[in-house]
Parts: C-alpha cells; sequence; structure tokens
C-alpha cells in the first residue's frame, strides 16, 4: 500500500502564527522529505531525512523546521512565516536502500495548501 | 548537474486516443533512473512509471509506457487510449545513482486537458 497521508490539507495562518504540517507513512520507509511547490512550478526540494536524521537542507529559511520523531512521521513547524511562503507543501517518503542502484521510487502524499496573510 | 526539459506547456488530447508527452534530460552521471508522475488538480504527485538507464527494455506499466532513448537522451511518456481522469499535469523527474539524499529533478511539467 502506497500511502503517505498529510494533515492539515489546508492552512490559514498570519505571519506570527507558529503551526505545524504533519506527515506520515507506514511502507516501512526509512527516508522522508519536504517539497513546497509554487502554482504551475515543479515542487522544491526544502529537507530530506534518512533513517531519522537530516540529511539535506536546502538552503530552507530558518522560519521552516523540520522534525523526525520516528521512522513513519516527519513534522514541519512554521514560525513567522511571510506571504510568499503561500504554498503546496508536499511530503515524500521512498525506502531509501544503501544499494546506489537501487529504483528508490519517491511516493508523495496528497499536500497541504498553506496560505499566509 | 542535471537537468530536465519538457518543451510541451500544455497540450489537448482526443478522448480514447494515444499521446506522448516530451521529456529529455542532461547529466554526467553514468548511471540514472527516470520517473514520471501525474498530478491532478487536488494537489497529489502519482508515480507513474520508472526507466533505470541500464534498463534494455522499455517502461511499460499499463496504459502508460516510457519511449527511452538513451543516446538522444530522451524519455518520453506514451499513454495510450486517454481517458477524462487523465487531465492533469506530469513530471519528467530524474536521479543520478551519486545524487545526495536520493534528489529528484523536475522538469517544468506539462498540462494535459484530455476532451470528450
Amino acid at each position: 500500500d502506497t500511502e503517505v497521508t498529510q494533515t492539515p490539507k489546508h492552512l490559514v495562518m498570519g505571519m506570527t502564527n507558529k503551526k505545524s504540517l504533519k506527515c506520515e507513512q507506514h511502507m516501512g520507509h526509512r527516508a522522508m522529505y519536504w517539497y513546497k511547490q509554487k502554482a504551475k512550478k515543479p515542487p522544491e526540494l526544502m529537507f530530506v531525512y534518512s533513517y531519522e536524521k537530516l540529511s539535506i537542507n536546502e538552503s530552507v529559511p530558518s522560519r521552516f523546521s523540520p522534525e523526525c520523531p520516528n521512522s513513519s512521521l516527519l513534522n514541519l513547524h512554521l514560525h513567522a512565516l511571510q506571504p510568499e511562503d503561500s504554498a503546496l507543501y508536499l511530503c515524500a517518503s521512498s525506502q531509501s536502500r544503501r544499494d546506489r542502484t537501487s529504483t528508490d521510487t519517491q511516493y508523495f502524499g496528497p499536500g497541504t495548501r498553506l496560505t499566509v496573510l | 548537474a542535471q537537468k530536465i526539459t519538457q518543451t510541451q506547456p500544455g497540450m489537448f488530447v482526443q478522448e480514447k486516443e494515444a499521446v506522448t508527452l516530451d521529456c529529455t534530460y542532461d547529466t554526467s552521471d553514468q548511471s540514472y533512473g527516470l520517473f514520471w508522475y501525474k498530478q491532478p488538480s487536488s494537489g497529489e504527485m502519482i508515480f507513474l512509471i520508472y526507466q533505470g538507464s541500464y534498463d534494455e527494455q522499455n517502461a511499460t506499466e499499463g496504459r502508460y509506457s516510457l519511449n527511452f532513448q538513451k543516446a538522444r537522451k530522451s524519455a518520453n511518456l506514451v499513454i495510450s487510449a486517454s481517458q477524462l481522469g487523465d487531465s492533469a499535469m506530469y513530471f519528467c523527474a530524474m536521479r543520478g545513482f551519486k545524487a545526495a539524499g536520493n534528489k529528484l529533478t523536475f522538469g517544468g511539467g506539462t498540462r494535459v486537458l484530455v476532451k470528450p
């Protein structure tokens, strides 16, 4: 079952709010990802966790703070966001096989549509 | 560095007809994987099909097939017998097997609208 869930589906927040996005997968995957996608653009990678350790941070502003409490969960904590941060935030997971020749397909969740006022 | 180019920003296709979505890529990696994803207006990115650079046969998954021409560095997606539910944005992506963190490089996408 290739399912990644994300909550909430929609989020509206003010620039002074603190909120969190949540992502969960039960496929036994050991890599999880956060992407940001603006309208009519491809997804942009933000963070990668591999075996619960942050392995990639694509120079994302500190107002975005990722957390991986365990191998099934991934959070994205939001604080003091700007209106330009409004976007679709996608979570993905993959098996993260250590064999570098493997497919290691990323499976995505339905996303959270974030609006910052 | 890797680059994916999708030259068709949008296209119409008649229901039940086949459609080919173009994807060309550039990479210095000898080993890599190519992926196609579908993104309906709901937002979810749905994995469709994968082709490895050393796979000798073109990948197929149901109505989806990948026309892989390694020398031309192209990996076109063919959707046979289009259905109304195929209306969506389609992204081509690649991963070099040396890529840290399994990083995917995406193309700009092609929007497909299936007409009844």
